[in-house]
Parts: structure tokens; sequence; C-alpha cells
């Protein structure tokens, strides 16, 4: 079974601070997703992986960077959290960005900045 | 860019009975692909069922069917035999083969015993 790991299941940080959240995957999938959930928005990209090293921005980049040094890890980066970034993000992986491809997800990071 | 519409919000179905979950979408895409994920309360979203656009058979997973009308970009999703278990949130997603998935807003079902 694939299974997507995050760092943590809850996180509490202050305006300003510097925040890591971290994303591993054990299928050795090329591609790697970052996505924010908010009530009655759904998900929401913020940035996706498909190699080492490479990024594209998705539908809500702005406040946020990204990190793939290594195949299975995929980090999210608020560079200076904000109280709109207050939410649940979720990390997911595929073999393939498109197509028929299932996404698999992990179990969450809810965020809250104070 | 695609849009994904789920016009209900929260959903309840007593437990045995059958329900159907509503999805619209817009694209101008001839070509595509699309999704119901369910995530159960505090557990990590999974796959339900998936639909290829060019294929005209409806997809059927066990108790899980869709409705795929292409001419009018629907796809509900009916969940037949409702189960506890089935309580969840559940998302449509569309993708064009591309990149990027596009969810809709989500469906909150509650299954009642």
């Amino acid at each position: 079974d694939v299974k997507v790991t995050q760092s943590s299941r809850y996180l509490v940080k202050r305006t300003g601070e510097k925040v890591f959240l971290e994303c591993v995957q054990d299928m050795d999938h090329e591609n790697m997703f970052w996505y924010r959930q908010d009530p009655g928005l759904g998900l929401r990209l913020i940035y996706f992986s498909y190699d080492v090293k490479m990024k594209e921005k998705g539908d809500i980049p702005e406040g946020y960077s990204v990190s793939r040094e290594k195949k299975e890890r995929f980090s999210l980066i608020l560079e200076s959290a904000s109280t709109n970034q207050t939410s649940m993000y979720l990390c997911a992986s595929s073999l393939q960005a498109g197509g028929p491809d299932e996404q698999f997800f992990g179990p969450g990071t809810r965020l809250t900045v104070l | 860019a695609q849009t994904v519409t789920q016009s209900q919000p929260e959903m309840s179905v007593q437990e045995a009975e059958t329900v159907t979950l509503s999805c619209t979408y817009d694209t101008s895409e001839n070509n595509y692909y699309l999704f119901w994920y369910k995530q159960p309360p505090s557990r990590q979203m999974i796959l339900v069922i998936r639909q290829e656009a060019y294929k005209q058979q409806n997809a059927t997973e066990n108790r899980f069917s869709v409705n795929f009308q292409k001419a009018a970009k629907s796809f509900s999703l009916k969940i037949s035999d409702s189960q506890l278990g089935d309580t969840a949130m559940y998302f449509c997603a569309y993708n064009n083969a591309g990149n990027m998935l596009t969810f809709g807003g989500g469906t909150r079902l509650m299954v009642k015993p």
C-alpha cells in the first residue's frame, strides 16, 4: 500500500514565523502535490513537483514556496506565516501527474496561525 | 479554467438506503477524467471511483456507481445500501490529462442509523 505521511497533524504558529510542512511518500512516485483545504472551497492546489528539484505553481502559490531535494520528500514552506494561512494542508503523490492516475493523500496538517 | 461545482454542501441518508451526490463541471475539452474522492472524519482521503470521458459506460465499484452525462457535464455519485462507514466528505474532481486536479467544494454526507 502507498503510504503518504506528513510531519505534524496539528501545528500552531505565530504571525511572521517561518513554517515548514514535510511530506514523505514511500512508493517511488514521480509526482507530489500540496493542497490547501478550506470549508466550501474544496481542495486548491498550491504547488506540485514532477521530479526532484522541479516544481510548478498551482492555483494559489502566493505566500508559499516548496522544496524537493529527494524523490520521496516534498516540503511546503510558509516564509512568513499570516493568519489567512490558517487552514488544513494536504500532501498527495501519484505515479503520473495527469490522466486517470489516482492521487494518494496524507492525513493532513491542520495549521493555526495566531 | 475548469470549474467543478457540488451544489449540496450537506446531505443525510438512512442506513441501507440509496443516496445520490451531484456534481457538475465546466470544460471545453473533449477528453478528460472525473473522480470521486472520500474523506472520512479524521482519516485520509481515498479514491472512490473514476470515469474516463471517452467511455460511455458508467463506472461502478461495488455499492458505488456514477451517472455520467457528458453533454450535460454532470457526474453524480450514487451510493446504494448506505453504511455508517460511508459517513464522510465527498469531493468530485476533474482532470484533463494535464497536471492539475480541480476539486469541487465537497458534500458532507451523514449516514444515520
